[in-house]
């Protein structure tokens, strides 16, 4: 089956501390993974997609498969990042049809 | 360009009746996505429309959930009968059949008492 989990609910760090919010998925095929984000009083928008191999906003993700992990991370939080973050997968290929995590909040705490 | 529109954004209803969802998605948009948001939960598909049609509804509980997407641009997502686990925020996304990137509205809150 495919599944998403983001083990933590809640992440609280300090301003200028790294952070790591954790993403693992099932899937049997080869999944194409997003980070999406949403600020407060914003809408969901996309952070990261893993085939870009882009860093947005400082942060970067890379796909691991054999440990089947998609974890985001970011050298020194800012208060800015502040939200909630989704990891989503995308099976079959071209179709993005999205299974989201249930989300962790980050809190930068200043 | 003109983000996804959706209205209302919140809507107060006893269970047992029936609500409708609008969604107006970005322009040259083909593929609209509806998903419901429970407390706690990430979002869930509920149906993919491409243009007119639709791709995917096997997560949509058809016997109270109906969606239609007339001339492939808006979409209305009906709730006949409402029960009390249908509160949830109910989410448009669009996305240009040449991009991967899905673009959400700012949802509709829905409780049902």
């Amino acid at each position: 089956a495919q599944r998403v989990t983001q083990p933590e609910k809640l992440l609280s760090v300090f301003k200028g501390a790294p952070v790591e919010l954790k993403c693992n998925y099932s899937y049997s095929g080869s999944p194409e993974l997003f980070w999406y984000v949403q600020y407060s009083r914003q809408r969901l928008q996309l952070l990261l997609r893993h085939i870009s191999r882009e860093s947005i906003k400082g942060f970067t993700a890379d796909l691991n498969k054999g440990e089947t992990s998609f974890h985001l991370k970011k050298p020194f939080a800012q208060e800015e990042d502040s939200a909630m973050y989704y990891c989503a997968l995308s099976g079959a290929p071209g179709t993005y049809k999205y299974i989201f995590g249930t989300g962790t909040r980050l809190k930068v705490l200043a | 360009e003109a983000g996804v529109a959706q209205s209302p954004r919140y809507k107060i209803i006893e269970k047992r009746q029936s609500v409708a969802f609008w969604c107006n998605p970005i322009s040259g948009h083909a593929t609209l996505y509806w998903y419901q948001q429970i407390l706690g939960q990430g979002p869930k598909l509920l149906i993919q429309f491409q243009n007119n049609g639709v791709v995917d509804d096997s997560q949509l509980p058809k016997d109270r959930f109906s969606a239609e997407r007339l001339k492939g641009v808006d979409s209305t997502l009906k709730i006949q009968p409402a029960k009390l686990e249908d509160s949830a925020v109910y989410l448009c996304a669009s996305r240009r059949s040449s991009s991967y990137e899905q673009y959400f509205g700012p949802g509709t809150r829905l409780t049902v008492t």
